[in-house]
């Protein structure tokens, strides 16, 4: 089965740019999406098809994926980033989700 | 604005099956895919479903031989069944609605918005 892999953890101090991966196979030949989780609330989503951005997210949100590596940077990072984040693709008629990546802001 | 809120019981005994519904506001089914996704206490998120607006469905193939999803005579809201469930089943309960683009989920698939999630333990 298709497995996307992510970083367990990412520190960025403010208004630095932080810049979270996703790795699958080929994965550049999927569209990737991206979530972000604060703690005990629902996901919401920040990127869908590798770098478009819904209504209401931030410019600082962008998305890139190329190859095998799909990408989730946030630029002048913020205290209120600090969240989980997680990368989706399709495989296979399934969804499948990265393990998460906690971004911390220090 | 589409608004998805999930219901359903807290506590469910192994063996038995778990029931979940979604209700949908500010919206109509038609049109879109509606999925269940799940999130164990501390760990990530696992899609479980989804259901077209047409009555097609398509279940991820690790929980398939034990899910239903299913809409309601009303169209209004949309179900989750999964039998025969383990503490391992226990979980926060999501519900989304699933774009796919240009009718299919290979040139893109995303969920939003979700629903606020219904913590289901399964205990004895």
């Amino acid at each position: 089965s298709y497995e996307l892999t992510q970083p367990p953890s990412v520190s960025v101090s403010p208004g630095q740019t932080a810049s979270i991966i996703c790795s699958g196979d080929k994965l550049g030949d999927r569209y990737a999406s991206w979530y972000q989780q604060r703690p005990g609330q629902s996901p919401v989503l920040v990127i869908y098809q590798d770098n478009k951005r819904p209504s209401g997210i931030p410019e600082r949100f962008s998305g890139s994926n190329s190859g095998n590596t799909a990408t989730l940077t946030i630029s002048g990072t913020q205290a209120m980033d600090e969240a989980d984040y997680y990368c989706q693709a399709w495989d296979s008629s399934t969804v499948v989700f990265g393990g998460g990546t906690k971004l911390t802001v220090l | 604005q589409v608004q998805l809120q999930e219901s359903g019981p807290g506590l469910v005994k192994p063996s038995e099956t778990l029931s979940l519904t979604c209700s949908v506001s500010g919206g109509s089914i038609s049109s879109h895919y509606w999925s269940w996704i799940r999130q164990p206490p501390g760990k990530g998120l696992e899609w479980i479903g989804y259901m077209y607006y047409t009555g097609t469905t398509n279940y991820n193939p690790s929980l398939k031989s034990r899910v239903t999803i299913s809409f309601d005579t009303s169209r209004t809201q949309f179900s989750l069944k999964l039998t025969s469930v383990t503490p391992a089943d226990t979980a926060v309960y999501f519900c989304a609605r699933q774009h796919c683009s240009g009718g299919s989920c290979y040139y893109g698939t995303w969920f939003d918005p979700w629903g606020q999630g219904t913590l289901v333990t399964v205990s004895s």
